[in-house]
């Protein structure tokens, strides 16, 4: 079955650029309809959606992150990426890559990956 | 405004069963949600998608211990038969306005 794992830089400056990758194995990211999403978790508190990419290479955003979020598909490496600018000690969270799934109006997660830490600090 | 409201805990006896509930914000009470597991140290785990009618499907693997209902604008996840590794944290999550949407969690106890 599909299984997603992120990877990237465990620590990142304030003011810089957080990147990370979501490899997909067991199946193509290109085949299907599927919403490739990130959502991040601050130590202690709820899930946050950030944003996603459709397999068609549409992306939304959630728009309080919306101005420092790019969210981008490598389909000959069967990955997806986050890249977010200008990094703060509130970004401090575990990340954690999705694929999202909309049937008849109905719209889930599902898998998730392990999600990686990433802590903002200089 | 799309919000979706939860307890922030829950309790109950081993080989008890327990109710969690997500209550979606006015206006929005016909909409489906997906109700997803943390266990400790663990990354989400999805366990169904629960509609407006009651009507759910739940994910790969899933013990038919895990039920879903709805009534209104509450949606319903019960456990029953509660067993030590059911203690996690549960959130709803639903999509509308552009955005996916999550509930604040609950985290349950099995006493």
């Amino acid at each position: 079955q599909v299984q997603l794992q992120e990877s990237g830089p465990g620590l990142v400056k304030p003011s810089q650029t957080l990147s990370l990758t979501c490899t997909v194995s067991g199946g193509s990211i290109s085949s299907g309809s599927y919403y490739w999403s990130w959502i991040r978790q601050p130590a202690g508190k709820g899930l946050e959606w950030i944003g996603r990419i459709h397999t068609s290479g549409s992306t939304n955003y959630n728009p309080s992150l919306k101005s420092r979020v790019t969210i981008s598909v490598d389909t000959s490496k069967n990955q997806f990426s986050l890249k977010m600018s200008s990094v703060t000690a509130a970004d401090t969270a575990v990340y954690y890559c999705a694929r999202g799934i909309t049937v008849a109006g109905t719209n889930w997660f599902d898998p998730w990956g392990q999600g990686t830490l990433v802590t903002v600090s200089s | 405004q799309l919000v979706l409201t939860q307890s922030p805990s829950a309790s109950a006896s081993l080989g008890a069963s327990v109710k969690l509930t997500c209550t979606l914000s006015s206006g929005h009470s016909s909409y489906a949600i997906a109700w997803h597991q943390q266990q400790p140290e663990k990354g989400p785990r999805y366990l169904m998608k629960l509609n407006s009618d009651g009507r759910h499907s739940k994910g790969d693997g899933i013990p038919d211990r895990y039920s879903g209902s709805s009534s209104g604008a509450e949606r319903y996840l019960t456990i029953s038969s509660l067993q030590s590794e059911d203690e996690a944290d549960y959130y709803c999550q639903t999509w509308g306005a552009g955005i996916w949407v999550f509930g604040g969690g609950t985290k349950l106890t099995v006493l």
